[in-house]
């Protein structure tokens, strides 16, 4: 089953903007891992923000969580060429981690 | 350090053969381990998780099975193959739930 739903499924900016990707989730969390994948590869980690935990800075990376709304947000601030791929989201409910559907980013340049 | 290794990265299997992908982590014990499956443009649905040898949990029933014979080894296998298996599966690690989930490079499997 599905816990995270990523918004919007795709997004185009140009080069420069800044990128918003919405997560939200249906249970309880201990913690909430953004990833990004390039086309055909395996996930890299981006980011890992606790369930006691509102908001988390790693470079050109903010991310947010609001546990009240079961929610996160990640924001890529000025974009570049090289970070079109997919985001996902992923939560732990238990042992799991289950991913969202990602959203796909594309970089006009 | 940890590293994770997939195999095959690629194959090409008629429908009605057998399945086996491997996987296998290094550098570390006992740790936490999944089996993904990502159809094309898709997000990653979780097929098994194992927190020990011999523990296999199932997510989605199907023609699929895991095993887990040694503390740092999975293997994803099918008796019978069908197009629907068709996809990337990616193999992944943790040290425990909620920490950062590692990937193999993935294997693609297509079903013919």
């Amino acid at each position: 089953s599905q816990q995270g739903e990523e918004d919007p499924q795709a997004l185009s900016i140009q080069e420069g903007e800044n990128a918003t990707m919405n997560c939200s989730y249906k249970t309880s969390i201990n913690n909430l891992q953004w990833y990004r994948q390039n086309s055909g590869r395996g996930l890299v980690h981006l980011i890992l923000i606790r369930s006691n935990e509102r908001e988390k800075h790693s470079g050109r990376l903010r991310v947010t969580l609001d546990t009240s709304k079961k929610s996160s947000s990640l924001l890529i601030t000025a974009s570049r060429a090289a970070d079109t791929a997919s985001y996902f989201c992923a939560t732990d409910p238990g042992d799991k981690i289950i991913f969202g559907k990602g959203t796909r980013l594309h970089i006009l340049p | 350090s940890q590293t994770i290794h997939q195999w095959p990265a690629t194959l090409v299997q008629p429908v009605g053969s057998p399945l086996s992908l491997e996987c296998t982590v290094e550098g570390t014990s006992n740790p936490n381990l999944y089996w993904y499956r990502q159809a094309a443009g898709r997000g990653l649905q979780l097929l098994f998780y194992s927190v020990g040898i011999g523990q296999i949990s199932s997510e989605v029933p199907q023609n699929l099975s895991a095993s887990r014979p040694q503390d740092r080894q999975f293997i994803l296998s099918s008796k019978k193959l069908l197009l629907s298996d068709s996809g990337f599966y990616l193999c992944a690690w943790t040290f425990t739930s909620g920490n950062t989930i590692y990937f193999g490079e993935g294997s693609w499997l297509t079903v013919v």
